[in-house]
C-alpha cells in the first residue's frame, strides 16, 4: 500500500506569514507523529496523535504552532506568524499502534522562512 | 527526562563491519529503536530491541543491554549505499510513553 505522504514537499514563505503542512498517514495507522529536523541535526518531537486526539503536545515550540487530525487520518500542522528559526524539515510519521516502536516516515516538508 | 548519546561520525571501509553505539539515560524504558536516514531522505526503521540481546536482520544487527543502558547497531559487509545517518531512539515514559526521543545521529561514511 501507499506510504506516508506529505505536502507540500517544499515551502518558501515570508516571515510573518502562516503556513499549513499536510500529512497523510498509512491507512489504518492510528498513531501519528510530527517532528522537526534542522540541517544536520536529529529529530525533534513536536506532537503525537492517537486517533483524532493529541495526548502529547509537549514538543510544540510555541503557541504559534498547532496541529489537528481529522477522521483519524489526515493531519495538518499550522505555523502562524512564521519566523526564520522555523526553517527546517517537518517530518510526519505514523505507526500501527500506540507503542510507536516502528514508525513510518513521510518524505517531509522543507520549510524556508525568508 | 531522556537523553541519548551516540558518536557523531564513523568511517569504515567497504566490506568491513562497523558498530554504532548508543547510550541512554531514561527515567523508564520501553525499548531502543534504530533508524537510517540518507541525505535528503526520510528516516526508515531498521530494528527494535525491547529485551537484552542481539536481534539480527540480514546484514544489520542490533544489541541491547538494559543493565548498562547501552545498545549498538552492527552493520556487516558494508556497502557504499550504507553511507547515511543512523539514529537511536527511545520512548519517554514521562510523557505517557508517546513521545519519541531521537539521538543526534551518527553519520557513517563508507569508503571504497
Amino acid at each position: 500500500g501507499a506510504g506516508v505522504s506529505q505536502s507540500p514537499s517544499n515551502k518558501v514563505t515570508e516571515k510573518g506569514k502562516d503556513v499549513e503542512l499536510r500529512c497523510d498517514p498509512i491507512s489504518g495507522h492510528t498513531a501519528l507523529y510530527w517532528y522537526r529536523q534542522s540541517l544536520g541535526q536529529g529529530l525533534e518531537f513536536l506532537i503525537y496523535f492517537q486517533g483524532n486526539s493529541a495526548p502529547d503536545k509537549s514538543g510544540l515550540p510555541s503557541d504559534r504552532f498547532s496541529a489537528e487530525r481529522t477522521g483519524g487520518s489526515v493531519s495538518t500542522l499550522t505555523i502562524q506568524r512564521t519566523q526564520q528559526e522555523d526553517s527546517a524539515v517537518y517530518l510526519c510519521a505514523s505507526s500501527l499502534g500506540q507503542l510507536g516502536e516502528t514508525q513510518y516516515f513521510g518524505p517531509g516538508t522543507r520549510l524556508l522562512v525568508l | 527526562g531522556q537523553s541519548l548519546e551516540q558518536p557523531s561520525e564513523v568511517t569504515a571501509v567497504e566490506g568491513a563491519i562497523v558498530q554504532i553505539n548508543c547510550t541512554y539515560q531514561t527515567s523508564g524504558f520501553y525499548g531502543l529503536s534504530w533508524y537510517q536516514q540518507h541525505d535528503g531522505g526520510a528516516p526508515t526503521f531498521l530494528s527494535y530491541n525491547a529485551l537484552d540481546g542481539l536481534e539480527e536482520t540480514g546484514r544489520f544487527s542490533s544489541f541491547l543491554s538494559r543493565s548498562d543502558s547501552y545498545g549498538y547497531l552492527l552493520l556487516q559487509e558494508l556497502q557504499m549505499k550504507d553511507s547515511a545517518s543512523y539514529f537511536c531512539a527511545v520512548r519517554d515514559p514521562g510523557s505517557g510513553g508517546f513521545k519519541t526521543i531521537f539521538g543526534a545521529g551518527t553519520r557513517l561514511f563508507v569508503k571504497a
